[in-house]
């Protein structure tokens, strides 16, 4: 595999569900990121590791628990989530954290019920 | 204010037209600027970087105005696989680095 995976595509939970998204890149990069994306708005930082340590977590509400095992590994953790956090979950890899190109995974598509 | 603007769209052109896509940034020490296509239900891709100078590649031609604090990105002779989300993104070296993106302008080329 090549890139950045992610797993699962599609994800249906019920409100009560804990569930897991899991991100692996294989390009070597030194960190990783989620980010959400809800229909026709911009994407928005969720979280960002490097050399797997959380620098940043934008005010995320503690239902989305990240983790981050290694620096080829990032999961989001689900837990008592809201239908508004129905949206497209991007995982991205940078070599550095400072401004260069992010390669995306191609996202779980979330739907809560 | 948004911290990145662009036109929403959607842009609905013929196959062979030249489209402009413009940006708007808020943040005067914004450090670095991208282009990023996305497609529909795909991921976002990096389509150019964009520099000071201007810079071409092919039919994509982007240009940065910092004093006006504005991003262009025109595409000429557009095809039909040009359809996509173009997406503004700029970082900030105060803010770590990291991408701050627009909300996307769609583009629609019909035959």
């Amino acid at each position: 595999e090549t890139g950045v995976t992610q797993t699962p595509r599609h994800l249906v939970m019920g409100m009560t569900n804990k569930k897991s998204l899991k991100c692996e890149q294989h390009l070597g990069h030194n960190a990783m990121y989620w980010y959400k994306q809800s229909a026709k708005k911009p994407l928005e930082l969720m979280f960002v590791y490097s050399l797997e340590e959380r620098v940043e977590n934008n005010s995320v509400p503690s239902r989305f628990s990240p983790e981050c095992p290694n620096s080829s590994h990032l999961f989001l953790h689900l837990h008592t989530l809201q239908p508004e956090d129905s949206a497209l979950y991007l995982c991205a890899s940078s070599q550095e954290r400072q401004g260069i190109e992010q390669y995306f995974g191609p996202g779980t598509r979330l739907t809560v019920t | 204010r948004k911290e990145v603007e662009q036109d929403p769209g959607p842009f609905n052109v013929p196959e062979g037209a030249t489209v402009a896509f413009n940006c708007t940034y808020s943040n005067s020490a914004s450090q670095s600027f991208f282009w990023y296509r996305q497609d529909c239900r795909k991921e976002p891709k990096l389509l150019m970087s964009v520099y000071s100078s201007g810079n071409e590649d092919g039919r994509f031609t982007a240009q940065l105005n910092r004093a006006s604090q504005y991003i262009s990105l025109l595409i000429r002779d557009s095809k039909l696989s040009d359809s996509a989300t173009y997406l503004c993104v700029v970082t900030q070296y105060n803010q770590g680095g990291k991408l701050i993106f627009g909300q996307g302008t769609e583009l629609s080329v019909k035959p």
